[in-house]
């Protein structure tokens, strides 16, 4: 069965330092998705990016970056010069056909407290 | 705007009452999702529905209820055969294919004392 890691229950750094989230996933399958989304205070769900199994390259998205590695099943996440509207839990999240196929729910992660000190 | 809709925000019953949950979605997406979340927990998936008039159970359907008779509308009820309610409740859509990323509404919170 696929499983989600995120280790960091909770983070907390000034701002405008650079932060890490990391994010370890299993899976069977070798066509898989990989999410992160940011949880603000206000609860709704915010998608930031979604990678799938095949593509290894990484991505740049102003402060935000991620890194991609089959070879340790990590997809970790960097926030570069992080500022307080940053604050918020993060979570990574999997889709893969092991489900049984279609459009099957995700897996998430416990998700990690990001607090951005002023 | 196109977007996905809970409501209310927050709900308070007394244990053994039913209670439905709402969501509506105007993005024209085949899947629609309901997660449950508890504090300092991930999402866990209670119901998705691929299509209108077909749903499937999640990892935590026990004490739950769905139905779909509209693509828009995928209504959640949390009966009272549920043991612990209380919870923060999410949909969600998507487009209907393996891989594609998921859109959330804001969320009910549900208080049941």
């Amino acid at each position: 069965a696929q499983k989600v890691t995120q280790a960091q229950t909770e983070i907390s750094v000034v701002e405008k330092e650079d932060v890490t989230l990391d994010c370890v996933y299993e899976t069977r399958d070798t066509t898989y998705y990989l999410f992160w989304y940011k949880q603000p205070p206000s609860g709704e769900l915010v998608f930031l990016i979604r990678r799938n199994s095949f593509d290894e390259q990484n991505e740049i998205s102003g402060r935000y970056s991620w890194n991609f590695q089959k070879s340790t099943s990590s997809f970790n996440f960097t926030i570069t010069a992080s500022q307080v509207v940053d604050s918020a839990v993060y979570f990574c999240a999997l889709s893969d056909r092991d489900s049984g196929g279609g459009a099957d729910g995700l897996t998430f992660g416990k998700g990690t407290h990001l607090i951005i000190q002023p | 705007d196109g977007g996905i809709t809970q409501s209310p925000k927050y709900l308070f019953r007394k244990e053994g009452q039913n209670v439905t949950l709402s969501c509506e979605q105007n993005l024209n997406h085949d899947a629609m999702y309901w997660y449950r979340q508890d504090p300092g927990q991930g999402l866990r998936l209670i119901y998705y529905s691929q299509i209108v008039n077909d749903f499937q159970k999640g990892d935590i359907a026990e004490g739950y209820s769905v139905s779909r008779e509209k693509k828009e509308s995928f209504p959640l009820t949390v009966t009272s055969a549920q043991k612990n309610p209380t919870a923060f409740y999410l949909c969600a859509s998507s487009g209907g294919q393996v891989g594609r990323e998921q859109y959330f509404g804001p969320g009910t919170r549900l208080t049941v004392t």
